[in-house]
């Protein structure tokens, strides 16, 4: 099974600033099969990015991923007001279990 | 519009049952693979079970197999969880999520879209 770890746990920012999101694997993640999503409280996660590096219809572009391997990487290059949230890595892919996720990396206001 | 409403949840005891429902509209319900997630309260995401479009094969996480059933009815565009045996560890809101494309395996998607999520809560 491929455990995702992600980090920090906590980024605090404020608007205008860039957010690095980090997720790493503990085996390599085939094919680039990783997925990012947003949550805000009391909503269902957003799809942001998949195949590690598209951005998903709607998403601006603001929001890039990157990474192969084991190491992934989320990056907003200048937050929007809208963009305090709580972040998610997934891989797919895998033999069962086919899914996990990261713990989340939660981006607050500073 | 792809929709996917979930029902169902509700305050359940220790030991108890439910049967969650995902109603899908705006696809061709039958083509995608579909699964269940869950995220306890102040907590991460969790993946639960999933079902392949025409219900060949499923596949369950650890912490709930052999105590949750998922089935689907293409018929009537529904997906459901049964879940028996349930424990306090079980609360949490339950999505439904499809996959973003159909294929043959399962696991070869991200999820795209979600459900709203239905509260499950386990207590006495």
């Amino acid at each position: 099974e491929i455990v995702l770890t992600q980090s920090p746990g906590t980024l605090s920012l404020s608007p205008g600033e860039r957010a690095t999101l980090s997720c790493r694997a503990s085996q390599s993640v085939s094919s680039s099969y990783l997925a990012w999503y947003q949550q805000k409280p009391g909503q269902a996660p957003r799809l942001l990015i998949y195949g590690a590096s598209s951005r998903a219809t709607g998403i601006p572009d603001r929001f890039s991923g990157s990474g192969s391997g084991t190491d992934f990487t989320l990056t907003i290059s200048r937050l929007e007001p809208e963009d305090f949230a709580v972040y998610y890595c997934q891989q797919y892919g895998s033999s069962p279990p086919g899914f996990t996720f990261g713990g989340g990396t939660k981006v607050e206001i500073k | 519009e792809v929709q996917l409403v979930e029902s169902g949840g509700g305050l359940v005891k220790p030991g108890g049952s439910l049967r969650l429902s995902c109603a899908a509209s705006g696809f061709t319900f039958s083509s995608y693979s579909m699964n269940w997630v869950r995220q306890a309260p102040g907590k991460g995401l969790e993946w639960v079970s999933s079902i392949s479009s025409s219900s060949s094969y499923i596949y369950y996480a650890d912490s709930v197999k052999g105590r949750f059933t998922i089935s689907r009815d293409n018929a009537k565009n529904s997906l459901y969880l049964q879940m028996n045996s349930l424990r306090a560890e079980d609360t949490a809101v339950y999505y439904c999520a499809r996959v973003a494309k159909p294929s043959w395996f399962v696991f070869a998607n991200w999820f795209d879209p979600w459900g709203q999520g239905t509260l499950v809560t386990v207590s006495s």
